[in-house]
């Protein structure tokens, strides 16, 4: 039972790059969304989807871009990374009961 | 500022002590949730509550519903050091926002 998959777990990048953060569920649920998690700043909520083919935004999706073209899969792409944007990373789903089921998170620094 | 406040931000006991640890919003939530993150992984859910004046116990763990449903507070008896961690309240609002956390530390 995998749960919420997320991958890569560490990653450098230099300003200006780009690149997918991976996020994978089995439990079926139609809701998953990105956070980001800062000290001092707990988590906020990047992206949202309440279904495939479905998104919207969070409190601060800007610079981030998301997809869902199928249940399992929602991918976060950083189309320029930014030093601002060195965080920790956090895919979740939803229980129909309001449960959130969280990843391991993605650890991501831009130099 | 944050939807959720959650105060005190840093809580550091000895083992056996009591703490309570308070989340707070001016808006009325349907329903509150608490996490517990440990480092290096997610957040995992404690409890929701979600009538007025609710009062729920997990262990050594009492959680608290305001009875206008603004606020919640987390007492934990007896803390050990299994208690560290950090605890996460959170609400609906579109979709689910969370408090900054308060970072709980027992020493042994």
């Amino acid at each position: 039972n995998a749960g919420v998959t997320q991958t890569p777990k560490f990653q450098v990048l230099k300003t200006g790059q780009s690149m997918t953060l991976q996020c994978a569920q089995d439990m079926n649920h139609e809701y998953m969304s990105w956070y980001r998690q800062d000290p001092g700043m707990g988590l906020r909520l990047i992206h949202y989807s309440v279904g495939a083919g479905i998104t919207d935004q969070g409190e601060v999706p800007n610079g981030y871009n998301v997809s869902r073209s199928t249940t399992e899969d929602f991918p976060l792409r950083l189309l320029s990374a930014a030093p601002s944007q060195t965080s920790v990373y956090f895919c979740a789903s939803r229980r129909m009961t309001g449960e959130l089921f969280f990843g391991e998170g993605s650890r991501l620094t831009v130099l | 500022t944050q939807l959720l406040e959650q105060s005190p931000q840093f809580l550091s006991i000895q083992e056996g002590e009591n703490l309570t640890v308070y989340c707070n919003s001016s808006s009325v939530f349907s329903s509150l949730q608490w996490y517990r993150q440990e480092p290096g992984e997610g957040p995992v859910l404690l409890v929701t509550v979600v009538t007025g004046g609710e009062v729920k116990k997990l262990k050594r763990l009492t959680f608290q519903f305001g009875d206008a449903r603004k606020d919640s507070s987390l007492h934990i008896t007896a803390a050990q050091t299994g208690d560290t961690g950090l605890y996460l309240c959170a609400g609906p609002n579109n979709d689910m926002r969370f408090g900054a956390g308060t970072r709980l530390t027992v020493k042994p």
